[in-house]
């Protein structure tokens, strides 16, 4: 089993419905991150958890948001879907208490918002 | 504040031929430096990773990078470029401290041609 789950791995909704993606992590790290990866822009960092009670914005946090439901858990929500938030989104984790920030990535989640 | 550059979003070699993805990063800190690689559908995987330890840092598949302070680089290299080298590849960067986070250049996209 992969060390990073992300659910789904595909999805298509409509404009303006309310979608969650779904992060879980087995490697035991505190730190959780929901990154967009769009062509050209490279990854941007939409929301970042360093424990269970830290929640912090990203570069590009509008329209998203997120719940810490437990320190393997980093949900990820757009309440109105809109068609530019279609992109590959990616969860990662990494533990701070290593001495570098080495990142554990999921396998990704592709959505399209039609 | 921490800055990558990554020159060239689009890199061609032949098959066998030498890889050369470049990167440039500023940090104000002694920096630690990543390199991730990114296949076809799939999440991203840490190649290498710079850690203040030795200056050249070999990682999976034969690739390798040289820290360079004085040129602020960490050049990917490969000697002999394989068809299944082609992915995107992400250089990295993250600063020491309680809050450090990755940094991410923009990616280059490695095609390997027979």
């Amino acid at each position: 089993d992969a060390d990073v789950t992300q659910t789904p791995r595909n999805r298509i909704t409509k404009t303006g419905k309310r979608i969650m993606l779904e992060c879980s992590q087995t490697k035991g790290h505190d730190r959780m991150y929901w990154y967009r990866q769009d062509p050209g822009l490279g990854l941007r960092l939409i929301y970042y958890s360093f424990d269970v009670k830290d929640i912090n914005k990203g570069e590009i946090s509008d329209g998203y948001s997120v719940s810490r439901q437990a320190q393997a858990k980093f949900s990820l929500s757009l309440e109105s879907a809109i068609p530019n938030q279609t992109a590959l989104y990616f969860c990662a984790t990494s533990d701070s208490r290593a001495m570098n920030t080495e990142a554990f990535f999921g396998q990704g989640t592709r959505l399209t918002v039609v | 504040a921490q800055s990558v550059t990554q020159l060239g979003s689009h890199v061609s070699v032949s098959e066998g031929a030498l890889v050369l993805l470049r990167c440039n990063y500023s940090s104000s800190v002694p920096p630690y430096l990543f390199w991730y690689v990114q296949y076809p559908n799939q999440g991203l995987q840490l190649l290498l990773k710079y850690t203040s330890a030795a200056t050249l840092v070999k990682g999976i598949n034969g690739f390798e990078a040289e820290f360079k302070k004085s040129e602020t680089s960490f050049h990917l290299t490969k000697p002999s470029a394989h068809m299944s080298d082609a992915a995107e590849y992400f250089c990295a960067v993250s600063g020491a401290g309680n809050n450090r986070k990755l940094i991410w250049g923009l990616g280059t996209s490695l095609a390997v041609n027979p």
